[in-house]
């Protein structure tokens, strides 16, 4: 199975609280995990990615936290502010496959 | 969006008329993706191409043909459009394999009636 299962689907979060997008995977083989944001109109960007040899990652407000052995891992937006108002996309890849298998997608509001 | 273009960029079709939307890159890279995206089903790949003339199928490839005869330009053709076929296109760009960093361009929103 090459799944991915992003949750929640929609998220609404106050400006200046936490963010929190899960993801799991059941292909143990995979050792590529990106997000990627898209906002409206837009096609999607590559916003932070993780290989497995780290279980945290974190970019300005932006930290991947990955769990092998549950085969998790989720993306943590601290300080949200309105302009992080986007569709996220969490995905999976590994070193012996041609494409990334994304996740459905998280809309993202943060009101102000 | 990385030096990459599709066209149309909007495209309002009849059922059953073929249709050819153009993903173009100025880039040079080797692997090139086309997607469709809609609601509550996130990014589906439909076709992929590893090199000129060098394509295979993605997990939503029925009804879909794709072609690539030069490096910068990979093609999607719906046959026969149908309205399950009205979404959004994306196409993307990798230099490498699937660990790589895809570069997506602006979409094209296809309406099939």
């Amino acid at each position: 199975q090459q799944q991915v299962k992003q949750s929640p689907q929609s998220l609404i979060v106050q400006k200046g609280g936490i963010s929190i997008i899960n993801c799991a995977y059941e292909n143990t083989a995979f050792d590529y995990f990106p997000w990627y944001q898209q906002f409206p109109g837009k096609g999607p960007a590559l916003l932070i990615a993780i290989r497995p040899d780290v279980s945290e990652k974190k970019e300005g407000r932006f930290t991947i936290s990955f769990n092998k052995s549950a085969k998790q891992f989720s993306l943590h937006i601290m300080d949200s502010q309105p302009g992080d108002s986007a569709t996220y996309f969490c995905a999976a890849s590994g070193s012996g496959y041609s494409t990334l298998t994304f996740g459905k997608g998280t809309m993202l509001l943060v009101s102000p | 969006d990385a030096g990459i273009t599709q066209s149309p960029r909007h495209k309002v079709t009849e059922t059953g008329t073929p249709v050819t939307l153009r993903c173009h890159q100025t880039e040079n890279h080797r692997y090139m993706y086309w997607y469709r995206q809609d609601p509550g089903h996130g990014l589906r790949l439909i076709h992929y191409s590893y090199g000129v003339k060098d394509t295979d199928k993605g997990e939503v490839s029925d009804g879909y043909s794709v072609s690539r005869s030069k490096t910068e330009d990979f093609l999607l053709t719906l046959e026969s459009a149908t309205s399950s076929q009205t979404s959004v296109y994306f196409c993307a760009i990798s230099v490498t394999r699937g660990t790589d960093t895809q570069y997506f361009g602006p979409g094209t929103r296809l309406t099939v009636l």
